[in-house]
């Protein structure tokens, strides 16, 4: 049963470039978390979406930012028209249910030149 | 605000000793506590999940929970040079969103 995959590990963009994050959840697993992590600090919850819908958006920037978890594909974090500030490490977790565990990813470095 | 509190590190022990980490959370209606470990540029690791007062134990890992106070804790026996790693207290609140403390560092010295 392969883990929860992030892709791409690394990414670089260039200010005003959008930014496509991908998490495709561990087998069964219905339910994704996206947290966003700078260096020396905490994770930061962004959003918690289930199949289709968004459950939980509080985290999110009002704007740039929007996440999606398609009926059939992998959840999708986009960062549109980035910037210095969004440089860091992004996690997604998935959980079958909505009091479970939660897994990680290997996250994905933003970088933002 | 919902929140989680860790108690602030860094916290350093010798090698073979007892880490005492605490956490204590805002929402009483909490059902689900975790505790994750995160090695520096790693993602974290689940390593307890408690639901149910009293203590839970995995092999070194011992986790307390009490819900009257609030508060759940995680012990780690005999502790390791390969424990040094910062330890996230987890905790999903009654709106169902998995929120995290801001961690404690632990140390061990050799």
């Amino acid at each position: 049963n392969a883990g929860v995959m992030q892709n791409p590990r690394h990414l670089v963009r260039r200010r005003g470039q959008e930014a496509r994050l991908r998490c495709s959840p561990m087998k069964g697993h219905s339910h994704v978390y996206w947290y966003r992590q700078l260096p020396e600090e905490g994770l930061k919850f962004m959003v918690y979406l289930q199949k289709e819908n968004i459950i939980d958006e509080s985290g999110m920037p009002k704007e740039r930012f929007s996440a999606e978890f398609p009926k059939e594909g992998p959840s999708i974090l986009r960062i549109q028209q980035v910037v210095r500030g969004d440089s860091a490490a992004y996690f997604c977790a998935s959980s079958p249910g909505q009091l479970n565990e939660a897994f990680f990813g290997q996250g994905t470095r933003l970088t933002v030149v | 605000q919902k929140e989680v509190e860790q108690n602030s590190g860094p916290l350093s022990v010798p090698e073979g000793a007892i880490a005492s980490l605490n956490c204590t959370y805002s929402d009483r209606g909490s059902q689900s506590f975790f505790w994750y470990r995160q090695y520096s540029g790693k993602s974290p690791e689940l390593i307890m999940s408690i639901y149910s007062n009293g203590d839970k134990e995995d092999g070194r890992f011992t986790a307390q929970l009490n819900k009257a106070s609030q508060y759940v804790s995680l012990l780690i026996r005999d502790s390791q040079p390969s424990d040094s790693a910062t330890y996230l207290c987890a905790v999903i609140f009654n709106d169902y969103k998995l929120s995290f403390g801001a961690g404690t560092t632990v140390t061990v010295r050799a």
